[in-house]
């Protein structure tokens, strides 16, 4: 079956505009979370989402935001983005609800913003 | 807060030798979750192996496996028979049990760079 699926694979935005970032889960995962990876920062937590409804949110500030549809497939927003922003923002998907071991993270490839 | 360290930047082996990646953790949970991911040049994270804290026994998947050890809050990852295809970044995570913290959020070490000599 296919895999997480980001598009754009790529981007290019100058300092004040917005971006938006899509997700299509594997087919019958719920559960959608997004990452942000900088060689500075590392891999850091933005928000996870299940059944449309945000379950929780990392430690970024009200310009990063994030929905989802019915379809399960998400989106994430950055409005005036600065040149801090410029990451690989990764979308994973699992199938189940709980927390247990076997819920495990399938990830997708990754979108590369840079902000110039 | 839980952190995640990996304290090896970089770490290189021969192909068929093996390798130990070592990882830290710390928190004040008793039940949690301990992940290795690898993230090879083309940037998707492949989980490897997983260990569930309240499993004494150390995850095995092939050729990969842990030394789990929980009083030293310790989650080394050791490949055995190293391929060319190891070679790639290796990020240890780790996921509490509870539902405080969400239950998808991994905290994420800074990663080791494994390079593979043939």
């Amino acid at each position: 079956k296919a895999g997480v699926t980001q598009t754009p694979r790529y981007l290019i935005k100058t300092r004040g505009q917005q971006v938006t970032l899509s997700c299509s889960p594997i087919s019958g995962h719920r559960s959608v979370s997004w990452y942000q990876q900088t060689p500075g920062q590392g891999l850091q937590f933005l928000f996870e989402y299940f059944s449309e409804t945000q379950r929780n949110k990392g430690n970024f500030p009200g310009r990063f935001s994030g929905r989802q549809f019915s379809n399960s497939r998400s989106e994430m927003n950055v409005s005036t983005l600065e040149l801090g922003d410029s990451a690989l923002y990764l979308c994973a998907s699992s199938s189940r609800q709980g927390n247990s071991g076997a819920n495990v993270l399938t990830f997708g490839a990754g979108s590369r913003l840079t902000v110039l | 807060a839980q952190t995640v360290t990996q304290s090896q930047p970089e770490m290189s082996v021969q192909e068929a030798e093996t390798v130990t990646l070592s990882c830290t953790y710390d928190t004040s949970e008793s039940d949690y979750y301990l992940f290795w991911y690898k993230q090879p040049p083309s940037r998707q994270m492949i989980l490897v192996i997983r260990q569930e804290a309240y499993k004494q026994q150390n995850a095995t998947e092939n050729r990969f496996s842990v030394n789990f050890q929980k009083a030293a809050k310790s989650f080394s990852l050791k490949i055995s028979d190293s391929q060319l295809g190891d070679a790639a970044m290796y990020f240890c995570a780790y996921r509490s049990a509870g539902t405080s913290g969400g239950y998808n959020k991994l905290i994420f070490g800074a990663g080791t760079r494994l390079a593979v000599h043939p």
